[in-house]
């Protein structure tokens, strides 16, 4: 079946640093891949998404390459800051079928000012 | 244009009583997911509805748990006779077809003592 597989956290880091936070996936065919975000208390918010191979998807300095030959969407920043602290979800979406999100298990990012 | 609603955002209840949890979709939006986080662990699909009908009910428990999306009101998430292991946060997720984008409600957390 389908799956994803996100480094585990909880992963921190000071402000300005280089983030990379990697996801890798199983899945049949061609999937849309995503990267989601949950702030505190909050429900989750769409990061980033890409749809085909080789497409980079990127949103407020965050970016991810769909990888098919590496089954990979690692999700980087050139420079966190303290408000990028939250939990971020990779998750991936079959093209045909079922519309259901398979997500992985979630990486807490803590940034220290 | 209001995002997804959900409530209550927290539920408390005992073991053995009922607990029912609201999802009024984004405006215009016909499809309805709803999705359970447990403690620490990614969002697994529960159900998948359109109005009236259930379309996928493949990540549902086979006892105990129901949803429909009426023609009118919101969708309902239903959990009889509720036990200790089904404390967990559970989001609704909404979009304006079966393959657009799904946005998420802030989520409730139910615990059960």
């Amino acid at each position: 079946g389908n799956s994803v597989t996100q480094m585990e956290g909880p992963v921190t880091l000071s402000e300005e640093a280089f983030l990379t936070i990697n996801c890798t996936y199983t899945a049949t065919g061609y999937p849309s891949l995503f990267w989601y975000v949950q702030y505190p208390g909050e429900g989750l918010q769409l990061l980033l998404k890409a749809t085909k191979a080789d497409d980079k998807g990127s949103n407020k300095g965050f970016e991810a390459t769909y990888r098919k030959e590496t089954t990979s969407f690692h999700l980087e920043k050139g420079s966190v800051q303290v408000s990028d602290s939250a939990v971020y979800f990779c998750a991936l979406r079959q093209i045909q079928g079922a519309q259901k999100l398979v997500f992985g298990q979630g990486t807490r990012l803590t940034i220290n000012p | 244009n209001a995002g997804v609603m959900q409530n209550p955002r927290h539920l408390v209840r005992r073991r053995g009583q009922e607990a029912r949890l609201r999802c009024s979709p984004m405006k215009g939006h016909s499809h309805v997911y709803w999705y359970r986080q447990l403690p620490e662990e990614g969002l697994k699909f529960m159900v998948y509805l359109q109005k009236e009908n259930i379309i996928d009910e493949s990540g549902m428990p086979k006892e105990r748990f129901s949803a429909e999306f009426p023609k009118e009101g919101p969708s309902i998430l239903r959990i009889q006779q509720v036990v200790r292991g089904d404390s967990a946060a559970y989001f609704c997720a909404s979009s304006a077809s079966f393959d657009n984008e799904q946005f998420f409600g802030p989520g409730t957390r139910l615990t059960v003592l």
